[in-house]
């Protein structure tokens, strides 16, 4: 079983779109995250949620809306997409907000044209 | 704030040739350090971390990394490289007011030639 999965794992849409990514632990752990990956590799957090509650928001535009039904789940829902937002997304979890490694998810490469 | 530094973005290497990948991170308290691997369409793994204690620390697939306080540094090393190294490295930086959120350096993409 996959510990953390997201889906879908790529994505081509047209820049002012509405988009989700969606992401789900198995592993029981508290915490999750979203990252983005950009063209350069470059890894820099978004969110975090601990028992899905928002914890961590790194000044991402306010077009971008995580969400957290529960705490196995978080999804990312993107409007108005734009081309600087094509990069991979990689949705991460770890055992508590203040400690753990963190498990990631194989990442969903979103392509805005 | 936390930030890392890799200073080498492309490294080449001959199989067997050894292996020393700079990281240097900037916090001015304890920290905890990462390095993650990428293999080509896959997503981060873990190949080694540092939270206390002897900092010689010995990862998986035969790395280990070297934490030296006074230098803020965090390389990593691998006496022989096989050409399934081949992947993108990532030093990450957890400072202990950050609760846990990870502070990735750029990345250094490893290319090993069989």
């Amino acid at each position: 079983d996959t510990a953390v999965s997201q889906t879908p794992k790529y994505l081509v849409t047209q820049m002012g779109n509405d988009k989700s990514i969606k992401c789900e632990q198995n592993l029981g752990h508290d915490t999750m995250y979203w990252y983005k990956q950009d063209s350069k590799k470059f890894l820099k957090i978004m969110f975090s949620y601990n028992n899905k509650e928002l914890i961590i928001n790194e000044t991402v535009p306010n077009r971008f809306s995580p969400k957290s039904p529960d705490k196995a789940h978080l999804n990312l829902h993107i409007n108005s997409l734009e081309l600087g937002d094509s990069a991979v997304y990689f949705c991460a979890s770890s055992q508590s907000a203040t400690g753990g490694e963190l498990f990631f998810g194989e990442g969903s490469r979103l392509t805005v044209l | 704030a936390q930030s890392v530094s890799q200073h080498n973005h492309h490294v080449i290497l001959s199989e067997a040739a050894s292996l020393e990948l700079g990281c240097n991170y900037s916090y001015g308290g304890t920290v905890n350090l990462f390095w993650y691997v990428q293999y080509p369409g896959q997503h981060l793994q873990l190949l080694l971390k540092y939270f206390s204690g002897d900092p010689l620390v010995k990862g998986i697939k035969g790395f280990e990394a070297e934490f030296i306080k006074s230098k803020f540094s965090f390389n990593l090393r691998k006496p022989s490289v096989q050409w399934s190294d081949t992947a993108e490295y990532f030093c990450a930086v957890k400072g202990s007011n950050a609760g846990n959120m990870l502070t990735f350096g750029g990345g250094t993409r490893l290319m090993v030639k069989p």
